[in-house]
């Protein structure tokens, strides 16, 4: 199985700040890297997918980038409504798995 | 738009079997491009993904699981279900039914269903 890692596992962030999260693969999955955003009671949500392309509908705030183990999720300016759990996945090969999360909550 | 949601029993006894259906709004179960995946979540922990099916009924399941699921689809009802016998606490989950879309070689989650929580006691 390939392994995900994310860092940090949280971090504190006042609004408008630039935030930057790391997820790296314990091997290469190419491009083939999806980042989602969870909320308390709810469920993930679609940001980014194979690496770099927005999702629709998803803030242009929100950008990735990456390709073979390392990628970054980075919000250019925090706002109020970010304040959540973020999870990365491959999907290169089965079983996909996800990062542990990074959890980014209020300074 | 797509839309999912979960149904099933939220309580189930150890050494049962755990049974759960995604109903499919929005669209078709049997379009191209589409597969159907179940994901968990236990409380407080990461995510887990289960396995998928397509809507030919050709299935991926997560190796940790493989001896105990079955999922399946019903084009008729637009729904697809999953059964996982032989349950533990280890099973205690919210689980997720999502859209696995796969396009220009690569393939992601989206949408996911609101999520139902399955609580495994006796």
């Amino acid at each position: 199985d390939i392994q995900m890692t994310q860092s940090p596992s949280s971090l504190s962030a006042s609004v408008g700040d630039r935030v930057t999260i790391t997820c790296r693969a314990s091997q290469s999955i190419s491009s083939h890297l999806n980042w989602y955003q969870q909320k308390p009671g709810k469920a993930p949500k679609l940001l980014i997918y194979a690496a770099s392309s927005l999702q629709s509908g998803v803030p242009s705030r929100f950008s990735g980038s990456g390709s073979g183990t390392d990628f970054t999720l980075t919000i250019s300016s925090l706002q109020p409504e970010d304040f959540a759990t973020y999870y990365c996945q491959q999907s290169d090969s089965t079983p996909f798995t996800f990062g542990p999360g990074t959890k980014v909550d209020i300074k | 738009q797509l839309q999912l949601q979960e149904s099933g029993s939220g309580l189930v006894k150890p050494s049962q079997t755990l049974s759960l259906t995604c109903a499919v709004s929005g669209g078709s179960i049997s379009s191209g491009g589409y597969s159907w995946s179940w994901i968990r979540q236990p409380p407080g922990k990461g995510l887990e993904w289960i396995g998928y099916i397509y809507h030919s009924g050709s299935t991926y399941y997560n190796p940790s699981l493989k001896s105990r699921l079955t999922i399946s689809v019903d084009r008729s009802k637009n729904q697809f279900s999953l059964k996982l016998s032989s349950v533990t606490a280890a099973d205690t989950a919210v689980y997720y039914c999502a859209t696995r879309i796969s396009a220009a070689g690569s393939n992601w989650f989206d949408p996911w269903g609101q999520g139902t929580l399955v609580t495994v006691s006796s």
